[in-house]
């Protein structure tokens, strides 16, 4: 079965940019998307198709998907981009489903 | 705008069932993706089921067998029947409208989400 990893956690300063990974094997094959999730709020959509950015979303969110790591860059990191975020692709294999990644606590210092 | 709207969650004990219900709006139903997705207490995001293009079903190992999505496209709603359900169903469950690329899905809008807890 597809398997994302990402790091439990990331701190970043203010105004510094945060880069958030997402492993798996042939990654780049498939298209990533990225979740923000803040506690009590529902998720939301800031990067999908590895690097498009729907409407609304800041263009400090942008990403990345090659070989078999996906990134997440927020450049300029605010306090209110402190959340937990998310990569998810769809594994078409055998048993098509859903996955997501174990989740990345960004904490803005 | 669009919105998904969750209801029916609640107490219920090992082994109980419970229908969960999202009823959407803002966007024409019949022929969308729709997803089904929990988090857990202290957990990340757990894909559920998705009701997917061309009248697919699909669901996580976890759940398989004991819980069936459905939709009732009339009435712009789609359901989680949940049976047999366990501790570790305990969560929030938010339903998302799940966008469909060339070989991929997103899910680009979620509703606030409804709490099942399952205890004795």
């Amino acid at each position: 079965s597809f398997v994302l990893t990402q790091p439990p956690s990331l701190s970043v300063a203010p105004g510094q940019t945060a880069r958030i990974t997402c492993g798996g094997n042939g990654l780049g094959d498939k298209d990533v998307h990225w979740y923000q999730h803040k506690s009590g709020q529902a998720p939301l959509l800031v990067v999908y198709d590895d690097s498009d950015r729907p409407s609304g979303i800041p263009e400090r969110f942008s990403g990345s998907n090659s070989g078999t790591t996906a990134t997440l860059t927020i450049s300029s990191v605010e306090a209110d981009d402190e959340a937990d975020y998310y990569c998810q692709v769809w594994d078409s294999g055998s048993d098509r489903r859903v996955v997501f990644g174990g989740g990345t606590k960004l904490t803005v210092l | 705008e669009v919105q998904l709207l969750e209801s029916g969650g609640g107490l219920v004990g090992p082994g109980g069932s419970l229908k969960l219900s999202c009823v959407a709006s803002g966007f024409t139903f019949d022929n969308q993706a729709m997803s089904w997705v929990r988090q857990a207490p202290g957990k990340g995001l757990e894909w559920v089921s998705i009701s997917a293009s061309g009248g697919r079903f699909y669901y996580a190992e976890s759940v398989k067998g004991r819980f069936i999505i459905s939709r009732d496209n009339s009435k712009n709603t789609m359901f989680l029947q949940m049976n047999s359900l366990r501790g570790e169903d305990t969560a929030v469950y938010y339903c998302a409208k799940t966008i469909r690329g060339v070989i991929t899905y997103a899910m680009d809008v979620w509703g606030q989400g409804t709490t099942v807890t399952v205890s004795s």
